[in-house]
């Protein structure tokens, strides 16, 4: 079964720790992102990587961390440097440079810093 | 700069009626759009598509509208039904690059 898998789908944090969230997926893409979503807002781009060994930031990459080691993973860690890192985070993958650009996302992960 | 906007944060409608959510973008350069729709505490998932060559394309009930001297778009939902009701993202792409997203639509159709 092709897609995209994110763990933990919960996370509680204490402030000041860093923390590493998962994503993997199967479905051969190129392109992997990471999002942010926050209630009452839209998706907001943290980073993005189009091939191994190789990510750029998106919108708000602040206090956000990444690397592209393997095709298949793209694990993002949110750094104690975050001032508000509760939210709703959501990693998708995509085919680059080509067709639609139509993203495939997991089921998310809900971060909570107590 | 916000170059996909959606300026609707919520839309309410009966069950039965037509669904109309709006999204209006600035970069002339997208040749193609995309609508997600959301449920909470879930991914988005992937429900109609268009391309700037194209002016209107249907799959069922959903119907999206492209107006590409107004920069405008739009979905249609028609009947609409209550499991419609969740977040309907707009967004762009320039050449299969990374997509621009809208801030989203709230729809809650009521029974």
């Amino acid at each position: 079964d092709g897609g995209i898998t994110q763990s933990p789908k919960y996370l509680f944090r204490k402030e000041g720790q860093n923390v590493t969230l998962s994503c993997e997926q199967n479905l051969n893409h190129d392109a992997m992102y990471w999002y942010r979503q926050d209630p009452g807002q839209g998706l907001r781009l943290i980073y993005y990587s189009q091939i191994v060994n190789d990510f750029q930031k998106g919108d708000i990459a602040e206090g956000y961390s990444v690397s592209r080691e393997k095709k298949e993973s793209f694990p993002l860690t949110v750094t104690s440097a975050q001032k508000n890192p509760t939210a709703f985070y959501l990693c998708a993958s995509s085919i680059w440079g080509e067709g639609t650009g139509e993203l495939f996302f997991g089921e998310g992960s809900r971060l909570t810093v107590l | 700069d916000q170059q996909v906007k959606q300026n609707s944060p919520s839309l309410s409608v009966q069950e039965g009626r037509i669904s109309i959510l709006n999204c209006d973008y600035t970069n002339s350069m997208f040749d193609y759009f995309l609508w997600y729709k959301k449920y909470p505490a879930e991914g988005p998932t992937f429900l109609i598509s268009i391309s700037s060559i194209k002016d209107k394309n249907e799959d069922g009930r959903f119907t999206v509208f492209l107006n590409k001297s107004a920069k405008h778009l739009s979905l249609h939902i028609v009947p609409s039904q209550p499991g419609d009701s969740a977040v309907y993202f707009c967004a762009a792409s320039d050449r299969g690059s990374r997509l621009t997203f809208g801030e989203g639509t709230q729809l809650t159709v009521n029974p």
